[in-house]
């Protein structure tokens, strides 16, 4: 049968303006919390991580929020540029019998207007 | 330092084949895992090594296989395919001792294409 794809949100912004793109995780026993970009026909590429002892961590053009309380966590991209067109996705790291496993999110699909 | 590299690129492959995928991490990179990801269900962790050893599978059937080696490189292997089996097999290293050490690099992935 015809298999569905998965919705992806889309995000418009224009070029120059503040990006937010939002995640709800569901694993609470989750440690590791990480963003990645991905770009048509490319591998994830990490962008920032966040521990879950932690509820704000920046880098450059970017920053991550983390809501413990209820399970969400944001990534804003100042200033976006159309080289930040790509979809992001946030992933969880459950740690489980000595190793570790990423759950990812959807995803979202970032585009930047000139 | 080179990144993660993963081979073939791109595979096509007959329904009731098997085929087998490769990994080198970073060097020094001792835990590798491995993901599918198609447009219907996004990215799949499938099961990560560590040292050798199979330390966390996901919830695929027993036709996905892998291994690791001493020198960390891992395969993947996938008998008797089925259509759904397309996708493009992503392979992430990290140092894999928990902790800062979490952070995994991906590789640009096999694209597997079942006919």
């Amino acid at each position: 049968g015809e298999s569905v794809g998965l919705h992806l949100p889309t995000l418009s912004v224009q070029e120059g303006d503040n990006s937010i793109i939002n995640c709800a995780y569901s694993n609470s026993a989750s440690d590791y919390f990480i963003w990645y970009k991905q770009e048509s026909g490319k591998g994830p590429q990490f962008i920032i991580d966040i521990r879950s002892n932690m509820d704000k961590r920046q880098g450059q053009r970017v920053t991550v929020l983390l809501n413990k309380t209820v399970k969400h966590l944001s990534l804003q991209i100042a200033a976006t540029q159309p080289g930040d067109s790509a979809v992001y996705f946030c992933a969880e790291n459950t740690s489980t019998g000595g190793g570790n496993k990423l759950t990812f999110g959807t995803g979202t699909q970032l585009k930047v207007e000139l | 330092k080179a990144g993660v590299t993963q081979t073939p690129r791109y595979l096509i492959k007959t329904r009731g084949q098997q085929v087998t995928l490769s990994c080198s991490p970073i060097s020094g990179h001792r835990s590798v895992s491995w993901y599918q990801q198609t447009p219907g269900q996004g990215l799949q962790f499938l099961f990560e090594y560590f040292s050798e050893t199979q330390r966390n599978k996901g919830n695929f059937p027993g036709r996905f296989s892998g291994r690791q080696f001493s020198n960390s490189r891992s395969e993947m292997n996938v008998s008797t395919l089925e259509l759904g089996d397309s996708a493009l097999y992503l392979c992430a290293s990290s140092l894999g001792l928990g902790g800062l050490d979490t952070e995994a690099f991906f590789g640009q992935g096999t694209r597997l294409t079942v006919v």
